[in-house]
This record gives structure tokens, sequence and C-alpha cells, in this order.
């Protein structure tokens, strides 16, 4: 069972970029058949799909955060990494790394899910 | 891309049944059997119920099932149980290779 698990900061300045790492366990990164995803959580609300990135590095992303988000994968330390630029308080949410199935095209496994708030 | 659009809340009794639709349109649903449906309760991780319009993971209920018309997936619950209550989300695959969720629907057990 693969087991993912996201990092980074709990509080980021508004302005300032989000930065938070993945790191996959009991499965390789690179194992084809898989993509990885972030996909977020505002308080209180729906969820929002962020971009997904595949071993090879190919990207894609949610078009309203395309011209701020970066996703990309570290496979030595079956990581992968998502940057959110100029955040304002409207990214303050939960964000999730999560496992997508290319043929299924569904996302089966996800991490426990990190607070990202955006405050000065 | 817009969002998918699910009712925003749905209830039903114990043992009865209930369906929750999803529509989209032709550059998701309407193109795609690529519709899953994830359930989560509060404080908790979304889990996968529903992959590829129909299909159910292992150790997913049975009473859980899904189904499409043109643009609008649905998700039906039989036999509602309590542990059922929670807040259910539906998503697409689209044809500008992106992933697209629906609003979510919370789910009342009366």
């Amino acid at each position: 069972q693969v087991h993912l698990q996201e990092s980074g900061p709990g509080l980021v300045k508004p302005s300032q970029t989000l930065s938070l790492t993945c790191t996959v366990s009991s499965g390789s990164i690179s194992s084809g058949g898989y993509y990885w995803s972030w996909i977020r959580q505002h308080p209180g609300k729906g969820l929002e799909w962020i971009g997904y990135i595949y071993y090879s590095g190919s990207t894609y992303y949610n078009p309203s955060l395309k011209s701020r988000v970066n996703i990309s994968v570290d496979t030595s330390k079956n990581q992968f990494s998502l940057t959110l630029s100029s955040v304002t308080a409207a990214d303050t949410a939960v964000y999730y790394c999560a496992r997508g199935v290319v043929l299924l095209a569904t996302t089966d496994s996800w991490g426990q899910g990190t607070l990202v708030t955006v405050s000065s | 891309q817009s969002a998918l659009t699910q009712p925003a809340s749905v209830s039903g009794s114990p043992g009865q049944s209930i369906t929750i639709s999803c529509t989209g349109t032709s550059n998701d649903i309407g193109t795609y059997n690529y519709v899953s449906w994830y359930q989560q309760h509060p404080g908790k991780v979304p889990r996968l119920m529903i992959y590829e319009v129909s299909n159910r993971p292992s150790g997913v209920s049975p009473r859980f099932s899904g189904s499409k018309s043109g643009n609008t997936a649905s998700l039906t619950i039989s036999g509602l149980r309590a542990e059922d209550e929670a807040d259910y989300y539906c998503s697409s695959y689209t044809t500008t290779t992106t992933v697209v969720f629906g609003g979510g629907t919370k789910l009342t057990v009366l």
C-alpha cells in the first residue's frame, strides 16, 4: 500500500511562495502507470485540483492557477513538490498530495493533507 | 474550466436509496468515462468510492453504484446507513488533459 506524506511550512506570508513536498513510500514514484497530484481544499469548501506530474516530468495544471504553479519530481528521493507563487489569503487551504492511476484517470491514494495558512 | 455541478445537499432515511447527480459538459463527462466519486467524512481524507463511472475499488460496499447519461453522472447509495453521512465529490478527466471536481454534496442520513 503506497503511503504519501506532505511536508512544508504551515504558515506563509502574503506575496511569498508556498512550497510543499510529498514523500512517497512503499512504492516507487518512477513506476509507470501513475501520476502524482496536488489537490487543495479551502476551509469548509470543496476539493480543487491543482495539477499533476508524471515521473517523466510532464506536467498539467489547473488553468486558473497555471501562472503561479509549478510541480516537480525528484525520482532519486521518491518525492514530488509543489510551489505556488504570489500567495494571498485565498490560498489558505489544506493541501493534499495524491496518486492517480493513468489508465483509470482516478486518484486512488491520498496523503493526510497539510494546512497552509497565508497570513502576515 | 468550470467545476462540475452537484446539489449542495441530499438526505435520506436509513434503509432508503439516494442519488447524487454530477453535471458537466461535453468537455469532460460527456466525452470520457473517467468519472470518479469520493467520500469524505469531516476532518478525514477523501476516499475513492467509484472510478470509471461505475467501478468499485476493492473494499467498497456494493451499496454504492455509479452511472452516466450524456453529460451527467450519478452516484446511488442504497440501503442508507448512518456511516454514509459524509460529503461526496465527483471528478472527471477533461479534454484538455486536466481534472475537474464537483462542488461537493453533503449527505445527511435522517
